[in-house]
């Protein structure tokens, strides 16, 4: 099954900490791509991280790391010094193969509120 | 270089009625997705265009098509339109490292 799986439908932090959300999924494949996009009120999609699975070596983007854990098909996103521009919709995504190209599944999404 | 554009931003139609919904991927991209977000939800997949061939086509009713023109624009056709169609269409394109930028998207509401 295609599935992704964010178990956190809100969280809330306090405008400096540091927030974690969790991400699991489920694939065959042992190739592929892990993403976090973030969707402000705007409804942009907007990459925030990306992971390729081959790598051991987690991805970090400024503020923004993963902890990838693939045995445990585990993909979760902290964000360090949250500001209150990183309030939004987070959505966990991963890349599953088509003919030649790929398309991404999404899980339900984790909505982020920075308490100033 | 202009991002992933769309149109129109904001779309309303009654049921039964025909959309075309338009999207232009990055300059010098031959990819572009077309993915449905319903409120609260996240983004399904609808097709993926590559060179003007589709590649993949996810679980949507025949009402949904769509085509990639020469100049790698697509355009997003839905027939006989209902209530539950109404959703933000979000159009994307694919770059290095397997990644795909999104455009706005545009909202469509079925009354």
């Amino acid at each position: 099954a295609q599935t992704v799986t964010q178990s956190q439908p809100e969280m809330s932090v306090q405008e400096a900490e540091t927030v974690t959300l969790s991400c699991t999924y489920d694939t065959s494949e042992s190739d592929y791509y892990l993403f976090w996009y973030k969707q402000p009120p705007s409804r942009q999609m907007i990459l925030v991280i990306r992971q390729e699975a081959y790598k051991q070596q987690n991805a970090t983007e400024n503020r923004f790391s993963v902890n990838f854990q693939k045995a445990a098909k585990s993909f979760s996103l902290k964000i360090s010094d949250s500001q209150l521009g990183d309030a939004a919709m987070y959505f966990c995504a991963y890349t599953v193969p088509l003919q030649g190209a790929q398309k991404l599944v999404f899980g339900q999404g984790t909505r982020l509120t920075i308490n100033p | 270089d202009a991002g992933v554009t769309q149109s129109p931003t904001h779309l309303i139609k009654t049921r039964g009625q025909h959309v075309t919904l338009r999207c232009s991927p990055i300059s010098g991209h031959k990819s572009v997705s077309w993915y449905q977000q319903v409120l609260g939800q996240g983004p399904q997949f609808i097709f993926q265009y590559y060179e003007k061939e589709e590649r993949g086509r996810g679980n949507f009713p025949d009402r949904f098509s769509a085509r990639q023109f020469p100049n790698y624009s697509s355009e997003l056709n839905v027939n006989a339109l209902l209530l539950g169609d109404s959703a933000l269409y979000l159009c994307a394109t694919w770059t290095v490292k397997e990644t795909q930028y999104f455009g706005p998207g545009t909202r469509l509401l079925v009354l």
